[in-house]
């Protein structure tokens, strides 16, 4: 199973951002999502599609149906910037499979 | 505070052998399953291996089956990856992830901050 990710996206402060997940039938799978800053450990930013841990800013949001997975980040800050993955669990193979991760970069 | 915190990384020769362990605290370690991510330098998230609470179902990426052996010890309340046959392609930040499993979806919450492994003569 592959998750496709577009390798960049750029944003001016105060804008949104929309990350796309591409993979096939991706809306019958829980999709989650990561946020990577340089030199540390990704932290989840959203679970089962649209919900947000404990901490993480209303502005982060998500959505799934069809053949892709979006993350939404709304009023952009500067310290949005970073590598952001989706990742999904394929029952078939019983594997776990991360996208190819985009970077979003603060104008 | 959740913690996971990994250790046992450095430099092995190809066709070497190493293994990593990854301490957990600030949780009940039992009541989940875990599993190791990777990324390569300059690369995207790989996930390597995973098993559940009590070691009854293991998983293993295609790229590392036969080679790597995931473990863990409850009463220590650790994790732990057996890398064997290293290849330099293995080269990587190796971050242990608990993770939380929900009808048949599985995410990963929180990340350690890894162990670096790099495999070169």
């Amino acid at each position: 199973y592959v998750l496709t990710q577009p390798p960049s996206v750029s944003v001016a402060p105060g804008q949104m951002a929309r990350i796309l997940c591409g993979g096939s039938n991706i809306g019958s799978k829980s999709v989650h999502w990561y946020q990577q800053k340089p030199g540390q450990a990704p932290v989840l930013v959203v679970y089962d599609d649209s919900d947000r841990p404990s901490g993480i800013p209303e502005r982060f949001s998500g959505s799934n149906s069809g053949n892709t997975a979006t993350l939404t980040i709304s009023r952009v800050e500067a310290g949005d910037e970073a590598d952001y993955y989706c990742q999904v669990w394929d029952s078939s193979s019983d594997h776990c499979v991360f996208g190819t991760g985009t970077k979003v970069t603060v104008l | 505070e959740v913690q996971l915190v990994e250790s046992g990384g450095g430099v092995v020769r190809p066709g070497g052998s190493l293994r990593l362990s990854c301490a957990a605290s600030g949780f009940t370690f039992d009541d989940y399953g875990m599993s190791w991510v990777r990324q390569a330098p300059g690369k995207g998230l790989e996930w390597v291996s995973g098993m559940n609470w009590n070691g009854g179902s293991i998983g293993y990426a295609d790229s590392v089956k036969g080679r790597f052996t995931i473990s863990r010890d409850n009463a220590k309340k650790s994790l732990y990856l057996q890398m064997n046959s290293l290849r330099a392609e293995d080269t990587a930040l190796y971050h242990c992830a608990r993770a939380i499993a929900v009808a048949g979806s599985n995410w990963f919450d929180p990340w350690g901050q890894g162990t670096l492994v790099t495999v070169s003569s």
